[in-house]
């Protein structure tokens, strides 16, 4: 099976972009969908993009996904960071099995 | 919106077998065609999928638990149920139930709030 890697941490301050990558380790990032969770402390994860870059109804459109074939992964990009962005985040994908990433804890200060 | 509950023993002992339950409310597990997933989280650890079962109750397990995981369903109750046998405690985690879609490999969109199972004697 296939690995998903992460930066384990990230940190930006209210207001600005942050990109949180996901690096696919074999088979392309391109054949199976991208699904982003965000996870904050004590909670279940709620899924913040699916299917690579589409918005699930109450997600603010500061929230966005894409992939990138050249590098094998997949990115999620926070605009106009708020301190309630602060959480872990995880990518997800599968081919015979669903794989998660490792996990990013963003912090916004 | 469907919700989903996770109910079972929070401490298991080294080599015995692990058993959960997920109970669905405000929904029906057979009604619309479902998969049905588990997943867990070591404390201060990232996510790990355990499988899924199909509202027909076929199976898909992550390999690396296949040999000690068994799922079931029980539509008359709305519940479905995991069990890992010959737990250590690298089972010690959250674990969490959660509602696919209608693909096999739909994002997990509706989950449980985990219950902590610790293998400890």
């Amino acid at each position: 099976n296939f690995m998903l890697t992460q930066p384990h941490s990230v940190s930006e301050s209210p207001g600005k972009t942050v990109t949180i990558s996901c690096t696919r380790s074999s088979g392309s990032i391109a054949f199976n969908f991208v699904q982003w969770y965000q996870q904050r402390p004590g909670s279940s994860p709620t899924i913040v993009i699916y299917e690579d870059n589409q918005r699930p109804s109450g997600v603010p459109d500061r929230f966005s996904g894409s992939i990138d074939s050249s590098s094998n992964s997949a990115s999620l990009t926070i605009s106009g960071l708020k301190t309630e962005d602060e959480a872990d985040y995880y990518c997800q994908s599968y081919d015979t099995s669903m794989v998660f990433g490792g996990g990013t804890k963003l912090t916004v200060v | 919106q469907v919700q989903l509950q996770e109910s079972g023993p929070g401490l298991v002992k080294p080599s015995q077998t692990l058993s959960l339950t997920c109970t669905v409310s405000r929904g029906s597990i057979s009604s619309g065609s479902f998969y049905w997933n588990w997943i867990r989280q070591p404390a201060g650890k990232g996510l790990e999928w355990i499988g899924h079962i199909y509202t027909s109750g076929s199976t898909n397990y992550n390999p690396s638990l296949k040999s000690r995981v068994t799922f079931s369903l029980d539509t008359s109750r709305d519940q479905f149920s995991l069990k890992l046998t010959s737990v250590t405690a690298a089972d010690t985690a959250v674990y969490f139930c959660a509602r696919g879609g209608r693909y096999e490999w739909s994002a997990p969109d509706c989950w449980g709030q985990g219950t902590l199972v610790t293998v400890s004697s």
